[in-house]
């Protein structure tokens, strides 16, 4: 048990345009989700926080109104790239917590985005 | 920045020898876990070590951790060619239940 699934495992899309990435935890319920950024040759970057049915936690140099996060339900997150520029092309990873189970979380495949 | 240090950066190896990389990290932590991650693909959960342990091991992987030059470290024994990606660890930042701090990496390649 404890799969996450991230869908689109990739996209392409044009500078300007939003895209929506989703984050879903197929076999638990998740109350927290989180949202990495992942930069060629570098390491995960921890972006924002989710919790169902609250506003998102974003990390200091993110922008909120530009990744925007939802998680309306206990099994779904999902990131918005608004207005998507090339230097937004990166590698996207989720990962999702098992409500009441604190110190383990299950990342997700991860989602290629690149903007032309 | 509170990102771990991971060294070295990149490590090349033969086949069979053993393969050990570093990570220091700056905050108090409830455990530390590493991760491998085959180019372009997600993440793998290789181990966990909690606060109170000092080694723990898996098949040919074995941890050390030392919390109070708040360090640990990875040893890959035997290393074969499919071992070839990179080794991250990750802790939580303040207490359990919060997102994890993930070191800089290194890039292992094994050689046959």
């Amino acid at each position: 048990g404890a799969v996450v699934s991230q869908h689109p495992s990739w996209v392409i899309c044009k500078s300007g345009t939003s895209v929506k990435i989703e984050c879903r935890s197929l076999d638990f319920q998740a109350t927290t989700m989180f949202w990495y950024r992942q930069f060629p040759k570098q390491s995960l970057m921890l972006m924002a926080t989710s919790n169902e049915g609250s506003k998102a936690t974003y990390e200091q140099g993110v922008e909120k109104d530009k990744f925007l996060i939802n998680h309306a339900s206990l099994t779904l997150s999902t990131l918005t790239v608004t207005s998507a520029h090339p230097e937004d092309s990166s590698f996207y990873i989720c990962s999702a917590s098992k409500t009441g189970v604190v110190d383990t979380q299950y990342f997700g495949p991860g989602t290629r985005l690149t903007v032309l | 920045s509170q990102q771990g240090e991971e060294d070295p950066q990149a490590l090349s190896i033969q086949e069979g020898e053993n393969a050990t990389m570093n990570c220091s990290y700056k905050t108090s932590i409830n455990n530390l876990q590493w991760y491998r991650q085959n180019s372009g693909r997600g993440l793998v959960h290789l181990i966990l070590i909690r606060s109170n342990e000092r080694e723990k091991h898996s098949g040919r992987l074995r941890v050390t951790l030392d919390t109070s030059k708040k360090s640990s470290s990875l040893l890959i024994t035997a290393s074969r060619a499919a071992d070839t990606a990179s080794y991250f660890c990750a802790y939580n930042r303040n207490q359990a239940g919060t997102a994890l701090i993930f070191g800089k990496g290194t890039t292992l390649s094994v050689s046959s």
